[in-house]
C-alpha cells in the first residue's frame, strides 16, 4: 500500500520569501506523483505532477518540485511566493502498476504568506 | 477547457435522509472517482468507478453509500440514511486512465 507523508502542517511565510514543502512517500512500486493546491472554499487544483523523465517538474504559478527515489521525496519549492499562493498543498501519490488507480493524499500543508 | 461540474455545490439535510450528489466527469475519460473530505482534515477516497462498475472502494464507502452512471454523462453518490459524520465536503473526479486526476469543484454536505 501507499501512503504520502507531509511533515508540516503549517508553513507561515513572507512575501516575496522561498517556500519548500515537504512530501515523502512510501511505495513498494513506481510512482506517479502529484501536488495539488486548494484555495479557500475550492477545490482542488493540479500544480505539478511526475509521471517519468526528468526529476525536476514545473508546475503552475512558478512552483517546482523535484522527484528523489532514493529519499523518497517529491519536495515542493518556490523562489519567491506571493500573499495569493495562500492556500492548501497537498501531495498524493498513485502507482502506474500497483492495481489501483487511486490517488493517495497527504494530510496537507497549510501555507500562509503573509506581507 | 473541459472541466468536472458536481451539483449541488451545498447541500443541507436531516440526519436519516437520502442524498444524491452529482457529478457531470470529462466527456473522454474513462475512471471516475468519489473523494471526501472533512472539514480540516485530509482528502480521503471513497470509490473508483470503470466500465460501468466499482473497481475499487475504502472502508469508508459501507453499504450506505452507492455509486451509479445512470446515462453515460453522469456520476451519481448516494447515501442512503444520512449520518451527522458523513458532513463533508465531497469531491468527484474523473481521469483517462491511472495517473492524473481531474477534480470537481466539490459539494459541502452538511448533516443536521
Amino acid at each position: 500500500a501507499q501512503s504520502v507523508t507531509q511533515l508540516d502542517s503549517q508553513v507561515p511565510v513572507f512575501e516575496e520569501a522561498p517556500v519548500e514543502l515537504r512530501c515523502n512517500y512510501s511505495s513498494s512500486v513506481s510512482v506517479y506523483l502529484f501536488w495539488y493546491v486548494q484555495y479557500p472554499n475550492q477545490g482542488l487544483q493540479l500544480l505539478l505532477k511526475y509521471l517519468s523523465g526528468s526529476t525536476l517538474v514545473k508546475g503552475i504559478n512558478g512552483f517546482e518540485a523535484e522527484f528523489n527515489k532514493s529519499q523518497t521525496s517529491f519536495h515542493l519549492r518556490k523562489p519567491s511566493v506571493h500573499i495569493s499562493d495562500t492556500a492548501e498543498y497537498f501531495c498524493a501519490v498513485t502507482s502506474p502498476q500497483g492495481g489501483s488507480e487511486k490517488l493517495v493524499f497527504g494530510k496537507g500543508t497549510k501555507l500562509t504568506v503573509n506581507p | 477547457e473541459p472541466e468536472v461540474t458536481q451539483t449541488p455545490s451545498h447541500q443541507v439535510t436531516q440526519m436519516g435522509q437520502e442524498v444524491i450528489l452529482r457529478c457531470v466527469p470529462i466527456s473522454n475519460h474513462l475512471y471516475f472517482y468519489w473523494y471526501r473530505q472533512i472539514l480540516g482534515q485530509k482528502v480521503e477516497f471513497l470509490v473508483s468507478f470503470y466500465n460501468n462498475e466499482i473497481s475499487e472502494k475504502s472502508e469508508i464507502f459501507d453499504d450506505q453509500f452507492s455509486v451509479e452512471r445512470p446515462d453515460g454523462s453522469n456520476f451519481t453518490l448516494k447515501i442512503r440514511s444520512t449520518k451527522l459524520e458523513d458532513s463533508a465536503m465531497y469531491f468527484c473526479a474523473s481521469s483517462k486512465g491511472p495517473g492524473e486526476l481531474f477534480f470537481g469543484e466539490g459539494s459541502r454536505l452538511t448533516v443536521l
